[in-house]
């Protein structure tokens, strides 16, 4: 069961280069989230969705966006990098919401845009 | 809006030392979910424990303990004889009824149990 994988895991871009994140779950989870992990800020929303199809703003969307074409699999894009974006980006899913709401997370992708 | 905070950045014991790490959250809701996580060096998330806003009975799990007290909203975390597996970055996080499972994350706590 490999649960949620994240390709790629390390990536230095240029600025002004673009990318794509991708997170795949085998567990059918309906929720599907990208966070950045920046110095003692802990981890912050970029996007999240909720279903196939449907995604939504976190806390820090500019710069980034997602796609869920299929469920299983959420994509986060950088259309052009930029330096600020240099971070460790996780993927997460969950089941629904109520009352089994704990988040599966991916290994992480590190992130360095010069 | 909800907020965790994790006031402690860095915390270093000895092994076999008892340590807590605090949180304290702020929320809106009257249902939410309270997590806490812990990143080791290797950079994966591993879940710890989630507590619902009904459920105010601590719990143990082995060397681990946690309290939560809805009164002074803080959700602390509890090592007993720590050990030096133990060292890792520790977050808690909350996740509120209304917001589709999303969460809030403290800034971490970095954990250095010395042998």
């Amino acid at each position: 069961n490999a649960g949620v994988t994240q390709t790629p895991k390390f990536r230095v871009l240029k600025t002004g280069q673009s990318m794509t994140l991708l997170c795949a779950q085998d567990m059918n989870h309906e929720y599907m989230y990208w966070y950045r992990q920046d110095p003692g800020m802990g981890l912050r929303l970029i996007h999240y969705s909720v279903g196939e199809g449907t995604t939504a703003k976190g806390e820090v969307p500019d710069g980034y966006n997602v796609s869920r074409l299929k469920k299983q699999n959420f994509l986060l894009g950088l259309e052009s990098a930029a330096p600020s974006q240099t971070s460790v980006y996780f993927c997460a899913s969950s089941y629904s919401r109520g009352f089994n709401t704990e988040a599966f997370f991916g290994q992480g992708t590190r992130l360095t845009v010069v | 809006a909800q907020k965790v905070t994790q006031a402690q950045t860095e915390i270093s014991v000895v092994e076999k030392e008892d340590v807590t790490l605090d949180c304290v959250y702020e929320t809106r809701d009257t249902t939410y979910y309270l997590f806490w996580y812990k990143q080791p060096p290797s950079g994966e998330l591993v879940f710890l424990i989630r507590r619902n806003s009904f459920d105010e009975q601590n719990e143990i799990s082995g060397r681990y303990s946690w309290n939560f007290q809805k009164s002074t909203s803080s959700f602390n975390f509890t090592i007993t004889a720590s050990q030096v597996v133990d060292s890792a970055v520790y977050f808690c996080a909350l996740s509120e009824n209304n917001a589709g499972n999303m969460l809030t994350f403290g800034g971490g706590t970095r954990l250095m149990v010395k042998p």
